[in-house]
């Protein structure tokens, strides 16, 4: 099983700050990695798919890089609704897996 | 617009069976592989089971091989999850989602998801 970790657990920022998540797989998953935001109450919104390629409707302000098992999922300027919870998800073979998640919290 | 609604949620005692149904609408259901995701109080996701889109491939994490059994009814737009010998650690909001497809591929992540059904294991 491939194993994601998260970093950090909780990112403190202000809106209008950049945000920088990151996801590191336990081995190679190449691109195959996507990155979900989810509010409380809420299910997960797929934001990129296959490291680097937004989902449709997806705000240009989020963009994903990285392959094989050091990822990025960055923010360019914190809006006010972007203050959620991001998991990472890879695809590359079963069991599929998420990351523990990183907050981004209001500071 | 797509939909899915899971029903089926409940308070189970340990070693009990619950089955969750998935209704879909608003896309071609027979065309799309479906997955169920569950995610215990304050914690992470994490992926249970997947089917493919005629039913015929089936795949379990670890954690529920041998208890829970997906299946679809193609006929009727749904999806399901029966779940057996449930256990307190079963404990979450099952979600049911559908895999994300652009330009005649599909990616095994998920695009929509229904708003979840709350199953609870305990005595």
């Amino acid at each position: 099983e491939i194993v994601l970790t998260q970093s950090p657990a909780t990112l403190s920022l202000s809106p209008g700050e950049g945000a920088t998540l990151s996801c590191r797989a336990s081995q190679s998953v190449s691109s195959y990695l996507a990155w979900y935001q989810q509010k409380p109450g809420q299910a997960p919104r797929l934001l990129i798919y296959d490291a680097s390629n937004r989902a449709t409707g997806i705000p240009a302000r989020f963009s994903g890089s990285g392959s094989g098992t050091d990822f990025t999922l960055t923010i360019s300027s914190l809006e006010p609704e972007d203050f959620a919870i991001y998991y990472c998800q890879h695809r590359s073979s079963w069991p599929l897996t998420f990351g523990g998640g990183t907050k981004v919290a209001i500071k | 617009e797509v939909q899915l609604l899971e029903s089926g949620g409940g308070l189970v005692e340990p070693g009990g069976s619950l089955r969750l149904s998935c209704a879909a609408s608003g896309f071609t259901f027979s065309t799309y592989p479906m997955r169920w995701v569950r995610q215990a109080p304050g914690k992470g996701l994490e992926w249970v089971s997947a089917i493919s889109g005629g039913g015929s491939s089936t795949y379990y994490a670890e954690s529920v091989k041998g208890r829970f059994t997906i299946s679809r009814d193609n006929s009727k737009n749904t999806l399901y999850l029966q779940m057996t010998s449930l256990r307190a650690d079963d404990t979450a909001v099952y979600y049911c989602a559908k895999v994300y497809y652009d330009a005649g591929t599909y990616y095994n992540y998920f695009d929509y998801w229904g708003q979840g059904t709350l199953v609870t294991v305990s005595s």
